[in-house]
């Protein structure tokens, strides 16, 4: 267990719609990260928060928001959703940024929009 | 463009055996390559390598970095089903970039 908690496990939605996605860190991290996971994609690194602030973005649609609160959890938000939205979103936490600490991945949110 | 290339994409191996799975990266102000294994769910975290030379250990697994030829190994040694898995490696700048991962089956 990687201390790292993400809700729901699965959501099932319909095109179109919006969904939130929690994420609460391991304790004492400050930086989270959201990376989605698809077949054809792998990995793909979406957005970074460091103590509630955006530190960097990656390939994050204009349909995605995130915002990390005071106490550190974050959520990442999906509106619109199309079927190719349908993925893997993880959550991960660290002490520091990416290159100077490891980081530590939840199980993830399955996402399947039809 | 920032580029992690991972090999080979799968390989099959019976228990027992050694493997050897290769990282090549392009990374932008790279700060340290880290090796994740990812069963089912999450992936977990194995290595981080930030110096060139310096062999990283953990029981049957060791990893290396050269930082010259933006070249990475990750060693298995005396395969078991367990290690079954998608081995990623990933560049660390300010996020991480992944490589598209090796499958790893390990018969019995």
């Amino acid at each position: 267990d990687s201390g790292v908690t993400q809700t729901p496990k699965h959501l099932i939605t319909a095109t179109g719609q919006r969904v939130t996605l929690r994420c609460s860190p391991r304790s004492g991290d400050l930086s989270v990260y959201w990376y989605q996971q698809s077949l054809d994609q792998g990995l793909q690194f979406l957005i970074q928060y460091y103590n509630g602030e955006e530190r960097a973005k990656g390939n994050i649609l204009e349909r995605f928001s995130a915002q990390q609160f005071p106490d550190l959890h974050s959520e990442l938000n999906l509106s619109s959703l199309e079927l190719g939205d349908s993925a893997l979103y993880f959550c991960a936490s660290s002490v520091e940024g990416a290159g100077n600490s490891p980081l530590h991945f939840g199980n993830g949110t399955r996402l399947t929009v039809t | 463009e920032d580029k992690v290339v991972q090999s080979p994409l799968s390989l099959v191996v019976h228990e027992g055996d050694t493997v050897t799975l290769n990282c090549s990266y392009e990374v932008t102000n790279f700060r340290s390559l880290l090796w994740y294994k990812q069963e089912k769910k999450a992936p977990t975290f194995l290595f981080m390598l930030t110096s060139s030379g310096i062999e990283k250990k953990s029981g049957r697994l060791s990893s290396i970095l050269d930082k010259k030829e933006l070249f990475s190994i990750l060693n298995i040694t005396a395969t078991q089903t367990g290690d079954s898995a998608v081995y990623l490696c990933a560049g660390a700048r300010n996020k991480l970039v992944f490589g598209a991962g090796t499958i790893l089956r390990v018969k019995s």
